[in-house]
């Protein structure tokens, strides 16, 4: 069965400066990975995904993803964060098994604060 | 371009009472339709997907179900409301497919009193 451990509930950090978030996913085989955001009382919104080819991501927001198969982790990360990117980050994985229903499964999210 | 609607955005209920909460996808056909539960530190849960009209899959038995009586109209509802169904409610897409992303509502807020 597949998880996705995200190893940090909470990351404050100062406006320009960078930020990683990191995810850990586990999975007995291929796997397509997501990260989304959620601003306060919306729903969640994709940032960018992997689903196959350069291991380096980019998404919306100046946001990008690195996938490490070997060490089974898609980190996010920011070169310099804005006030406007506190929200919380959810890593979510699906296996790539073919199936018509999506299998995502969430990680448990990560609260980003921007401080002045 | 798909869009994808929830009503109502907050609702606050006794215990006891009955519920229903109405998710509807715009601009595409035959979506996958998800129902999710984000409770305060303990990330999304899934509780109901359909791949079709008339097909619902549970994945936590509990005192909720689900219906989706047109191909594009996903309903969460309740008999009597018990405290522990407190929370946000999320309504989901996808094209079908474990590379497809899922595009979500902007959820219902309910609060049981």
């Amino acid at each position: 069965a597949q998880s996705v451990t995200q190893l940090d509930s909470q990351v404050p950090v100062f406006e320009e400066a960078p930020v990683e978030l990191r995810c850990n996913y586990s999975s007995s085989v291929s796997v397509y990975l997501f990260w989304y955001v959620q601003y306060p009382n919306q729903g969640l919104q994709l940032l960018l995904k992997y689903l196959s080819g350069s291991t380096l991501v980019k998404g919306i927001n100046g946001f990008e993803a690195e996938f490490n198969k070997s060490q089974t982790s898609f980190h996010l990360r920011k070169p310099s964060v804005h006030i406007s990117d506190t929200a919380e980050y959810f890593c979510a994985v699906s296996e790539a098994y073919g199936g018509s229903q999506g299998n995502l499964i969430f990680g448990k999210g990560t609260k980003l604060s921007v401080k002045p | 371009s798909q869009t994808i609607h929830q009503w109502p955005a907050t609702l606050v209920q006794p215990v006891g009472s009955p519920l229903s909460l109405e998710c509807t996808v715009e601009g595409t056909s035959n979506p996958n339709l998800y129902w999710y539960r984000q409770a305060a530190g303990r990330g999304l849960q899934l509780l109901f997907y359909s791949v079709g009209i008339g097909q619902i899959s549970s994945e936590v038995p509990q005192n909720l179900s689900a219906s989706r009586p047109q191909d594009r109209q996903f309903i969460l509802s309740s008999k009597k409301l018990l405290l522990s169904d407190s929370g946000f409610y999320l309504c989901a897409w996808d094209r079908g497919g474990s590379n497809q992303p899922q595009h979500f509502g902007d959820g219902t807020r309910l609060s049981i009193l």
